[in-house]
C-alpha cells in the first residue's frame, strides 16, 4: 500500500513535444505528491508538487494533473527541450518521508 | 545561502571497514531524511530526523546501519562492517517543518559510497 507505480520506464520525445509521465498509488492518505528530477551525478531537485484538494497545478512548462477517485497523478512538460533530459521521480508522502516511483529517464532528441 | 551540504561527495571503503556520511540542512531546517538510490533504481527512504530525535526509522536496516542527529553539528549516517551491496548514493534531504505542513525536501548532491 506504501507503492507508487510510475510509468514509463523511459520515453524519449522530439523536441517541442509534450512529454507525459504517469504515477499511481494506493495509500489515500498521502496528502503531498511532487516531482523530482534528477541529472546524472547529481540529487534530485524539486521541480512541481500538489495537494489533493486541486486538480490541476501549472508552474512554467510543468504541468501536474492529479485524478484523486482514480488515485493517479502526472506530469506533463510542455514544449520538451534537449535540457530536459533527465530521470524524473513522482513521490508521495504524508507521514514526512517521500514514497518515490521507480523514475522515468526522458531524452528530448534536438 | 546555502543548500543540503553533503560530504564526502565519494566514499571508497573496503568490506568490514565503516562508512560515516554526513549531511549539513539547510539554514533554518531542523527536520534531516536519509535515502539510499541503488544503481539504476529509484530513492528508498531510510530514515527521518530531528534534532536529537529519530522519528521515523522504518527504512532502515536493521543492522549496522545508524543515524543522529545531535543538537550541533552535521546528521551522520553510519554504516558499520559495510558489504558490496552497501554500494549506492546516499541522499540527505531538508525541509523546514514537518508532515501536515509544507512538507518540501531539498535534497543534498549525495555520497557515492563504492565498497571494494
Amino acid at each position: 500500500q506504501q507503492q507508487v507505480k510510475q510509468s514509463p520506464q523511459s520515453l524519449i520525445v522530439q523536441k517541442g513535444g509534450i512529454s507525459i509521465i504517469n504515477c499511481a498509488y494506493e495509500n489515500t492518505a498521502f496528502d503531498y505528491f511532487p516531482w523530482y528530477q534528477q541529472f546524472p551525478g547529481k540529487g534530485p531537485a524539486l521541480l512541481i508538487a500538489i495537494r489533493p484538494d486541486v486538480s490541476e497545478k501549472k508552474e512554467g512548462r510543468f504541468t501536474i494533473s492529479f485524478n484523486k477517485s482514480a488515485k493517479q497523478f502526472s506530469l506533463h512538460i510542455m514544449d520538451s527541450q534537449p535540457g530536459d533530459s533527465a530521470t524524473y521521480f513522482c513521490a508521495a508522502s504524508n507521514t514526512g518521508k517521500l514514497i518515490f516511483g521507480q523514475g522515468t529517464t526522458l531524452q528530448v532528441k534536438p | 545561502n546555502a543548500g543540503v551540504m553533503q560530504n564526502p561527495r565519494h566514499l571508497v571503503r573496503r568490506r568490514g571497514q565503516e562508512a560515516r556520511l554526513r549531511c549539513s540542512p539547510m539554514k533554518g531546517h531542523s527536520h534531516v531524511y536519509w535515502y539510499r538510490q541503488l544503481p539504476e533504481e529509484g530513492l528508498k527512504f531510510m530514515v527521518y530526523l530531528q534534532k536529537e530525535n529519530i522519528i521515523d526509522e522504518s527504512g532502515m536496516p536493521k543492522e549496522r546501519f545508524s543515524a543522529e542527529f545531535p543538537k550541533e553539528g552535521p546528521s551522520i549516517l553510519r554504516i558499520q562492517q559495510v558489504v558490496r551491496g552497501d554500494s549506492a548514493a546516499y541522499f540527505c534531504a531538508s525541509s523546514p517543518r514537518g508532515p501536515g505542513a509544507k512538507n518540501i525536501q531539498y535534497f543534498g548532491a549525495g555520497t557515492r559510497l563504492s565498497v571494494l
